[in-house]
């Protein structure tokens, strides 16, 4: 089945710092990766839609200046959490729509997500 | 505004019996809805999908049914293992040409031995 691979899957840094997550889609070619984010025993929610070759879509209210989303291959998109601060604290999930299918009947594919800690 | 959301915030149920989860959506405009388990500290992992024109489908161990009368979705597992105690999202699409996928509450399943 198709696999999704997140890098890291924890990362602890200092507040202020900035910190790179990497989702790459392992055996097919993604046109359109998700970014969530989502807090202890909450649901997840959708950050950004990342589209290869073209500047992300950010959601209402997520600062785009704050996590820059590049979407450089069909295989690769990186979200990058600048300056970052407690309460940026989150778990950070990536998932992957195949390039192709279509939207009707195509799950996405989820990475194990990223946990980082701000400190 | 619309939303996906689940009626029970846990489920607790004997091994070996059957499970139901159950979860509400209020936008008439979905046309996709997908059910994810997701095990603690990792992403979540597709479980079974159906669409509109459906109201009912059937996997391994699972079945999904859709009542778009009352915009209604349930995930039934049958013959309930510990290795099913997970959190269960249910999760909807709306067509477009991005069709983001919009995410219910969640609900946690605990299977006792």
């Amino acid at each position: 089945g198709a696999v999704v691979s997140q890098h890291p899957s924890w990362v602890i840094c200092k507040s202020g710092t900035s910190v790179k997550i990497e989702c790459r889609s392992l055996d097919f070619q993604a046109t359109t990766m998700f970014w969530y984010r989502q807090f202890p025993k909450q649901s997840l929610m959708l950050m950004a839609t990342s589209n290869e070759g073209s500047k992300a879509t950010y959601e209402q209210g997520v600062e785009k200046d704050k996590f820059l989303i590049n979407h450089a291959s069909l295989t690769l998109s990186t979200l990058t959490v600048t300056s970052a601060h407690p309460e940026d604290s989150s778990f950070y999930i990536c998932s992957a729509r195949e390039a192709g299918s279509s939207s009707y009947n195509s799950p996405l594919h989820f990475g194990n997500g990223t946990r980082l800690t701000v400190t | 505004g619309e939303s996906v959301g689940l009626h029970l915030p846990t489920l607790s149920v004997q091994e070996g019996d059957n499970s139901i989860i159950n979860c509400a959506y209020s936008n008439s405009a979905s046309d996709y809805f997908i059910w994810y388990k997701q095990e603690s500290g990792k992403g979540p992992q597709f479980i079974i999908d159906i669409r509109s024109n459906m109201d009912k489908r059937q996997g391994q161990r699972v079945t999904v049914l859709l009542n778009k009368t009352v915009k209604h979705l349930s995930l039934q597992i049958a013959a309930t293992q510990p290795g099913d105690s997970a959190v269960y999202f249910c999760a909807e699409r709306f067509t477009g040409a991005n069709s983001k996928l919009t995410f219910g509450k969640g609900i946690t399943l605990s299977v006792r031995p």
